[in-house]
């Protein structure tokens, strides 16, 4: 199938370290992305990473790939209110834009 | 500035009226794309295009329907043959990596 998993919500304090899991399906996929969004507001790219790369940092983000496991990961470090989200996974189909997001997973920050 | 505009922001519609949401971009991307989000679930694709005067049909098709007449400009309409037309409506477009996303039209019909 087509379907990409991730839980649905994450609760963490302000200041700690966040984890968003996401799982697919697709083997072929070129690149995997994070999307951001806020109350009533569309997505917003945060970050991407090429298949070929199994790790990739940009400020407080790290995106960690294992192709083996089809698993996908996305740490933020320091979270802030400001992070409280839903935060979505995306896989891209092998030779096309066509993009194949995740459930979402609601991530809500308290002090 | 670049970017994806989507009109209006709110929408209001009677049961078994019509409606049509604006999409119009200048990014000169070639494809475009239409989801739907409903409360507390991803996003469901109902159309996409991936250059002028071709569309194809996503996994939410029925009683939708769309025009690419323009490079610039995907409308979707809610017709009233979609039994449950209330969510928040997303537009896209991208040019081979990654989509821009729209801030959304939340329809509600009342």
């Amino acid at each position: 199938g087509e379907d990409v998993e991730q839980s649905l919500f994450l609760s963490v304090r302000e200041g700690d370290s966040s984890v968003i899991n996401c799982t697919y399906t697709d083997s072929s996929s070129t690149y995997l992305y994070w999307y951001k969004q806020e109350p009533g507001a569309g997505l917003q790219l945060l970050t991407y990473i090429f298949s070929n790369m199994d790790m990739k940092q940009d400020q407080r983000l790290t995106v960690l790939l294992n192709k083996k496991d089809k698993h996908l990961s996305l740490r933020i470090a320091d979270t802030q209110t400001g992070d409280s989200a839903i935060y979505f996974c995306a896989e891209s189909k092998y030779n096309t834009d066509k993009l194949i997001f995740g459930t979402g997973t609601r991530l809500q920050v308290f002090p | 500035d670049g970017g994806i505009t989507q009109s209006p922001k709110y929408l209001f519609r009677k049961e078994g009226q019509n409606v049509t949401l604006s999409c119009e971009q200048n990014l000169n991307h070639d494809a475009m794309y239409w989801y739907r989000q409903d409360p507390g679930q991803g996003l469901r694709l109902i159309y996409y295009s991936q250059i002028v005067n071709d569309f194809q049909k996503g996994d939410i098709a029925e009683g939708y329907s769309v025009s690419r007449e323009k490079k610039e400009s995907f409308p979707l309409t809610v017709t009233s043959a979609q039994k449950n037309p209330t969510a928040f409506y997303l537009c896209a477009t991208s040019q081979g990596n990654g989509y821009t996303f729209g801030s959304g039209t939340r329809l509600t019909v009342v």
